[in-house]
């Protein structure tokens, strides 16, 4: 079975900083996927951005980008210039090639300071 | 925004009634799931399909019932609703595929007095 943790409940970051969240997964697969998927406030859940376990470039979408160290299990985001948009639950999400369904971090609630 | 939909938004019902969440997706996704999000936020994958007439429970048990008799409809029930139901549900959908993203409803926040 796999496991994610989010170690960090909740985080804050003045806007136009640089803020990096944390995840470390668990697992013996090794062709996975990793997800970001941010929940703003009573809005839907929408993904981020996306990494392929067997890719050894980072993902980047616009200020949006990761550090996936494979060997360490870890899987970080992090928010570039940061928007009072970008305020919300962030979630870690992992994901078996061979596989559909998604195994959620706890979560971490970022919050950005006008 | 993706386009899958959920009603009710909110609502808040008494005990012991029965109540049926609709979750509808109009991207012609055969996978479909719904999730429980507890207080705390954490999502528990409660129920799933592959398609038509198929049907799974996820890793959470849930006392509630599902059904895929459309590809684009994926309703949830709950015979008779307890407090212990209080939480919000998420939908959620993909395609078959390696790489394919699961894209969410805006969730149904369910409480029951």
């Amino acid at each position: 079975a796999q496991t994610v943790t989010q170690s960090q409940p909740e985080m804050s970051v003045q806007e136009a900083e640089t803020v990096t969240l944390s995840c470390t997964y668990d697992t013996s697969e090794s062709d996975y996927y990793l997800f970001w998927y941010k929940q703003p406030p009573s809005r839907q859940m929408i993904l981020v951005i996306r990494q392929e376990a067997y890719k050894q470039q980072n993902a980047t979408e616009n200020r949006f980008s990761v550090n996936f160290q494979k060997a360490a299990k870890s899987f970080s985001l992090k928010i570039s210039d940061s928007q009072l948009g970008d305020a919300a639950m962030y979630f870690c999400a992992f994901k078996k090639s061979s596989g559909d369904k998604l195994t959620f971090g706890t979560g971490t609630r970022l919050a950005v300071r006008p | 925004e993706a386009d899958i939909y959920q009603t009710p938004r909110y609502l808040v019902i008494g005990t012991g009634k029965k109540i049926t969440l609709e979750c509808s997706q109009t991207m012609g996704h055969d996978k479909m799931y719904w999730y429980q999000q507890d207080p705390g936020m954490e999502l528990h994958l409660i129920h799933y399909s592959y398609g038509v007439n198929s049907t799974e429970k996820g890793d959470l048990s849930s006392e509630s019932t599902v059904s895929r008799i459309r590809t684009e409809h994926f309703p949830l029930t709950l015979e008779s609703a307890r407090p212990s139901h209080t939480s919000q549900y998420l939908c959620a959908s993909t395609m078959s595929g390696y790489e394919a993203e699961q894209y969410f409803g805006p969730g149904t926040r369910l409480t029951v007095t």
